[in-house]
C-alpha cells in the first residue's frame, strides 16, 4: 500500500515564503504531484516530480528526494489569495493516493 | 471552457434513497476516477473506468456503482446513501495512468444525506 505524511495546518504572513513537507512509502514510485484545494473547491494542479531534484514555476517550487521519501513545496511571495489546502499525491505501481493536505492561511 | 463538469453541485438526498451523480468532460481523456472527499482527509478514490475497463477499489462498498456510457460521462449511483455517505463527491480525468498524466478534478457535488 501507500502511506503519504503531511503536517496539518500552518500560518504565514503575506509576502513571506512557506515551505510544506510530504513524506511518504509506496512501492513502484513514478512520480509525485503538488495539488490546491481552496475550501469547497475542486483540487487543481501544481506540480509534478519523478526525478530528485526541484522544479520551479513561478513562486511555487517543488522538490524530490526518492531516496528519502521525501518531497517539499515552496511557495514564495506568499499573497492572500495562497490561503488554501496543499494536497501531496504519490504515484506507485501506476495507483495515485493522496495525502489529507497541509492547510496553509495567509494573515496580513 | 469548462473542462470536467458536474452536475448538480449540491444534492440532498433522503436515507436510503438511490441517488445518481453525474461527470461529464471535453478533454476526451480516457480515464474518469470518481473521489470521495470528507472534510479534511484526502480525496479516496472509489473507482475508474479505463477507456470501458472499469476498476474497482478493493474497499469501495457495494452500494456505489458508476457506469460510463461513453467518452465523455461517467456516473456514480449510490444505491443507499447511509448517513456516512454525506461528502463532497469528487469526479476527474486523465489522458492514462501512468508518470505525468495529472487529473484533472471536476468542481465536485457535495451530497447531503437527511
Amino acid at each position: 500500500g501507500q502511506n503519504i505524511d503531511q503536517p496539518t495546518e500552518m500560518t504565514a504572513t503575506e509576502g513571506a515564503i512557506v515551505q510544506i513537507n510530504c513524506t511518504y512509502q509506496t512501492s513502484g514510485f513514478n512520480g509525485l504531484f503538488w495539488y490546491q484545494q481552496h475550501a469547497g473547491e475542486a483540487p487543481t494542479f501544481l506540480s509534478y516530480n519523478v526525478l530528485d531534484g526541484l522544479e520551479e514555476k513561478g513562486r511555487f517550487s517543488s522538490f524530490l528526494s526518492r531516496s528519502k521519501g521525501y518531497s517539499y513545496l515552496l511557495l514564495k511571495e506568499l499573497q492572500m489569495k495562497d490561503s488554501a489546502s496543499y494536497l501531496c499525491a504519490v504515484r506507485g505501481n501506476n495507483r495515485l493516493a493522496f495525502g489529507k493536505g497541509n492547510q496553509v492561511v495567509v494573515i496580513p | 471552457d469548462a473542462m470536467v463538469i458536474q452536475n448538480p453541485r449540491y444534492q440532498v438526498t433522503q436515507f436510503g434513497k438511490p441517488v445518481t451523480l453525474s461527470c461529464s468532460q471535453t478533454l476526451n481523456h480516457n480515464v474518469m476516477y470518481w473521489y470521495q472527499q470528507k472534510s479534511s482527509q484526502a480525496p479516496k478514490l472509489l473507482f475508474h473506468y479505463y477507456d470501458k475497463d472499469f476498476n474497482n477499489e478493493a474497499d469501495t462498498p457495494d452500494n456505489f456503482q458508476s457506469r460510463r456510457p461513453n467518452t465523455s460521462f461517467c456516473f456514480l449511483d449510490i444505491r443507499s446513501p447511509g448517513l456516512g455517505d454525506a461528502a463532497m463527491y469528487l469526479c476527474a480525468t486523465s489522458r492514462g495512468t501512468s508518470g505525468g498524466d495529472e487529473q484533472y478534478f471536476g468542481p465536485g457535488t457535495r451530497l447531503t444525506v437527511t
